[in-house]
């Protein structure tokens, strides 16, 4: 079946540091992926999405590339800020069209001043 | 519009009492998924619902039940809550296309002792 696979956290960096958290999946066909940001003591909320091969996502200054040759859908920031500071899940949508997300484990994301 | 609201936002069970998450969302979507969410796990899907009328068991629905008599509300009930049903409770839904945003309520934070 479908996964996903996230790097672990968590990952502290300094304001204006350059962020990347890997992501990987797992999948029969060419599932749309998605990047959800959680913030503390919040629901999920989708940060950006891809649709199909070598689409960009971006918000926000956030921007992930949907990567068939290797399966991947890394995220990406030039420079954070501490509002960043949040829990990001990868997740990938189930085969069937019946509104399945796959996740991966998440990974926090501290930012210090 | 709401969006998606969850009820209660905290929970505290006895092993063995039973109770009922409610969800309800005013964006007349069709799809409507449950998930819950622990540590180191991501979010992993619990049931999920293509319709009124229609539900289907996601990758952990064991002590879990749902049903969909309207389109609005998808209510999921602990039939004997155990300790390790403690966790964090999304509702989400979305609309029937591959690449719908899926939309979550705040949560539900239940502990079962």
């Amino acid at each position: 079946g479908n996964s996903v696979t996230q790097m672990e956290g968590p990952v502290t960096l300094s304001e204006e540091a350059f962020l990347t958290i890997n992501c990987t999946y797992t999948a029969t066909g060419y599932p749309s992926l998605f990047w959800y940001v959680q913030y503390p003591g919040e629901g999920l909320q989708l940060l950006l999405k891809a649709t199909k091969a070598d689409d960009k996502g971006s918000n926000k200054g956030f921007e992930a590339t949907y990567r068939k040759e290797t399966t991947s859908f890394h995220l990406e920031k030039g420079s954070v800020q501490v509002s960043d500071s949040a829990v990001y899940f990868c997740a990938s949508l189930g085969s069937g069209n019946t509104g399945k997300l796959i996740f991966g484990q998440g990974t926090t994301l501290q930012v210090k001043p | 519009n709401a969006g998606v609201t969850q009820t209660p936002k905290f929970q505290v069970l006895k092993t063995g009492q039973s109770m009922t998450l409610q969800c309800a969302q005013d964006m007349n979507h069709e799809y409507m998924s449950w998930y819950r969410q622990d540590p180191g796990m991501g979010l992993r899907l619990i049931h999920y619902s293509v319709g009124a009328g229609i539900t289907d068991q996601g990758e952990v629905p064991n002590g879990y039940n749902v049903s969909r008599s309207t389109t609005e509300d998808f209510p999921l009930r602990l039939l004997s809550a155990a300790p390790s049903q403690t966790s964090v409770y999304f509702c989400a839904s979305s609309r029937p296309r591959d690449n719908s945003e899926q939309y979550f309520g705040p949560g539900t934070r239940l502990t079962v002792t």
